[in-house]
């Protein structure tokens, strides 16, 4: 079935540091992608997607390329700032299925110390 | 506009009880999700709707969870009856149509003795 693996579970970084949260997605179809964030004691606020190959998603500083050839999505952001500290989940949709639901993936933590 | 409203946020049941919680989607959105989240299991789909009909009814927790669409605007999930090991946070969410932005409502955190 379709899955979605973020290789880190934490990240530590230090304030202005360069963030990048690895996501590698498995699907049968051509899937959308997505990024989320959520903040504690928040549900999961949506932060971009990309529909199709090369297509880049941004929002907030962050941003994101589907890569069709490595299966990727990776997530970056230049210069991290405490109040990015969050856990982010990266998620794919079978854009070929007639289902709209996401398979999400376990999630990374990211801390900021100022 | 509202958000995704659920209520109650903070839910606390002894072993054995029913528990109803409860969500209110944004107005016009035709898929809602529910969705339960634990640090190790991360965000599971229980139940997808969408225009009201049942599209998706998670395989493992069938037996006990049952979320239904009284109408458009607003979805229950009955737990019955509660484990300890249903303590867990319950997330409701809601979009207007495919793969478009899933919008997240606040969560409720419940507590199984």
């Amino acid at each position: 079935g379709d899955s979605v693996t973020q290789t880190e579970g934490q990240v530590a970084l230090s304030e202005e540091d360069f963030l990048t949260i690895h996501c590698n997605y498995s699907a049968s179809g051509y899937p959308a992608l997505f990024w989320y964030v959520q903040y504690p004691g928040e549900g999961p606020q949506f932060l971009f997607r990309a529909s199709r190959d090369k297509e880049k998603g941004s929002s907030r500083g962050f941003e994101a390329t589907y890569d069709k050839g490595t299966t990727s999505f990776h997530l970056r952001k230049a210069s991290v700032q405490e109040s990015d500290s969050a856990v982010y989940y990266c998620a794919l949709g079978d854009q070929g299925s007639a289902l709209g639901r996401l398979h999400f993936g376990a999630g990374t933590q990211l801390i900021v110390i100022p | 506009d509202a958000g995704v409203t659920q209520t109650p946020r903070h839910e606390v049941a002894e072993k054995g009880q029913t528990i109803i919680l409860k969500c209110e989607p944004v107005s016009g959105h035709n898929d809602l999700f529910w969705y339960r989240q634990t640090k190790i299991q991360g965000l599971e789909l229980l139940s997808y709707f969408r225009s009201k009909s049942l599209m998706e009814d998670g395989g493992a927790f069938k037996d006990r969870f049952k979320a239904e669409m009284l109408n458009s605007s607003f979805s229950t999930l009955k737990i019955q009856p509660t484990e300890p090991k249903d303590s867990a946070v319950y997330l409701c969410a809601s979009s207007w149509t495919d793969y478009a932005e899933q919008f997240f409502g606040p969560g409720t955190r419940l507590t199984v003795l």
